[in-house]
């Protein structure tokens, strides 16, 4: 069974340049939700969806958004990129909401 | 306070020992508690899920879980070298539409040594 599959694996981005980082779930799974890691902050919650609705945001600028389709394959999107944006973003899915969450590999993000 | 907070070690054991990783969170109405293990350079690995009081054992983990105390830990017997990675409390907390999101600690960085 394939696992939860992020597309690209890494990104070079300019300041103010903007990102679409892509995530596929487990086949099966509808929730998907996207976290950053940086080491300063660990890992920190962006948002979930579920049946193509956002249902939970985290505490994150509105140049962070993201959206679900109806295959429940997630995109998230960076805009105006930030120096501070440099992360690995992380895409978990999970069968249903509150249920285990599965990561993919997620996608590593400089910006300079 | 922090949410999910976890001592940052690193914890190191001799091989063959016993690690013990704890946990302490702040929300009350949390029912659903993880562990994640993370390899550098590696994504989070679920190792452990547990929802009631007490013990749940899969191999050599046993997750324990006091909501009275506001308190998990993840014990690791038979420690090896490849255990070796930064062990990660999660803590699902709903929110009002039923969605949830998982706050994570820290993470405990473990070194197993031969």
């Amino acid at each position: 069974k394939a696992g939860v599959t992020q597309t690209p694996r890494y990104l070079i981005k300019t300041r103010g340049q903007q990102v679409t980082l892509s995530c596929s779930p487990i086949s099966g799974h509808r929730s998907v939700s996207w976290y950053q890691q940086t080491p300063g902050q660990g890992l920190q919650f962006l948002f979930e969806y579920f049946s193509e609705t956002q249902r939970n945001k985290g505490n994150f600028p509105g140049r962070f958004s993201g959206r679900q389709f109806s295959n429940s394959r997630s995109e998230m999107n960076v805009s105006t990129l930030e120096l501070g944006d440099s992360a690995l973003y992380l895409c978990a899915s999970s069968r249903e909401m509150n249920t285990e969450a599965f990561f993919g590999q997620g996608t590593r993000l400089t910006v300079v | 306070q922090k949410e999910v907070e976890q001592n940052s070690g690193p914890l190191s054991v001799p091989e063959g020992a016993i690690a013990s990783l704890n946990c302490t969170y702040s929300d009350r109405g949390s029912q659903s508690f993880f562990w994640y293990r993370q390899y550098s350079g590696k994504s989070p690995e679920l190792i452990m899920s547990i929802y009631s009081n007490g013990d749940k054992e899969d191999g050599r983990f046993t997750a324990q879980l006091n909501k009275a105390s506001q308190y998990v830990s993840l014990l690791i017997r038979d420690s090896q070298p490849s255990d070796s990675a930064t062990y990660l409390c999660a803590v699902n907390v709903l929110a009002y539409n039923q969605g949830g999101k998982l706050i994570f600690g820290q993470g405990t960085e473990l070194s197993v040594k031969p």
